[in-house]
């Protein structure tokens, strides 16, 4: 089983507030880190991919960064808004191994309350 | 184009009894994966399976079994359900190992009572 920690547990911001997740993960057998967002009663969407060291992806007031020689991936949310309330999941894959595949090692997420 | 498409969305069953859920991937996926996702918990890994082979295995008992079909659909099969074995139930698909991330269906919902 893979350590893949997600903190803070939970962050309640203010509309416009900016805020940050970490997701930490073994440094080591490095293949991909993604990140899901994960709406009530929905379904669990791609945020990014990610799978160099140093890559950073955007996506409108969303982005991320991804450390792979020391383990740990920032969420960053710019000018948060009401609907990026959600749940924020990292998932580590490992290099491909005959037992677990390529299996996403999920983190317990951040839950993200933004109020207007 | 539709998604991950699950069912049944919700279900309760009795202890002791054996459950079938089933997934369709997007088209085009030909790999299905799914994960065990209880209150408090990030999803926990349980099978993938790609080209109708299963490529990975979790930590979970021979009770779990699953077998994906030459459309590329997936049934997840529960043998002798446990209390614990309640949880919400997630297929993924992906076009290959996840470097382009997977696509989640909006699960099934087991409760064993």
């Amino acid at each position: 089983i893979l350590n893949v920690e997600q903190s803070p547990q939970s962050l309640h911001v203010q509309e416009g507030d900016s805020t940050n997740f970490t997701c930490s993960f073994p440094s080591s057998n490095f293949y991909a880190l993604h990140w899901y967002r994960w709406e009530t009663a929905k379904s669990p969407k791609a945020l990014f991919v990610m799978t160099l060291n140093g890559d950073e992806k955007k996506k409108g007031r969303i982005s991320a960064t991804l450390n792979t020689k020391e383990g740990y991936s920032y969420l960053y949310i710019k000018g948060s808004q009401p609907e990026d309330s959600a749940t924020y999941l990292c998932a580590f894959i490992g290099n491909w191994d005959s037992n677990s595949g390529y299996a996403l090692n999920f983190g317990k997420g951040t839950s993200l309350l933004v109020t207007p | 184009d539709a998604g991950v498409t699950q069912s049944p969305t919700h279900l309760i069953k009795t202890r002791g009894q054996q459950v079938t859920l089933r997934c369709s991937p997007i088209s085009g996926h030909k790999s299905v994966s799914w994960y065990q996702q209880v209150l408090g918990q990030g999803p926990q890994f349980i099978f993938q399976y790609y080209e109708k082979e299963e490529r990975g295995r979790g930590n979970f008992p021979d009770r779990f079994s699953a077998r994906q079909f030459p459309n590329y659909s997936s049934e997840l099969n529960v043998n002798a359900l446990l209390l614990g074995d309640s949880a919400l139930y997630l297929c993924a698909s992906s076009l290959d190992a996840g470097l382009r991330g997977y696509t989640f269906g909006s699960g099934t919902r087991l409760t064993v009572v």
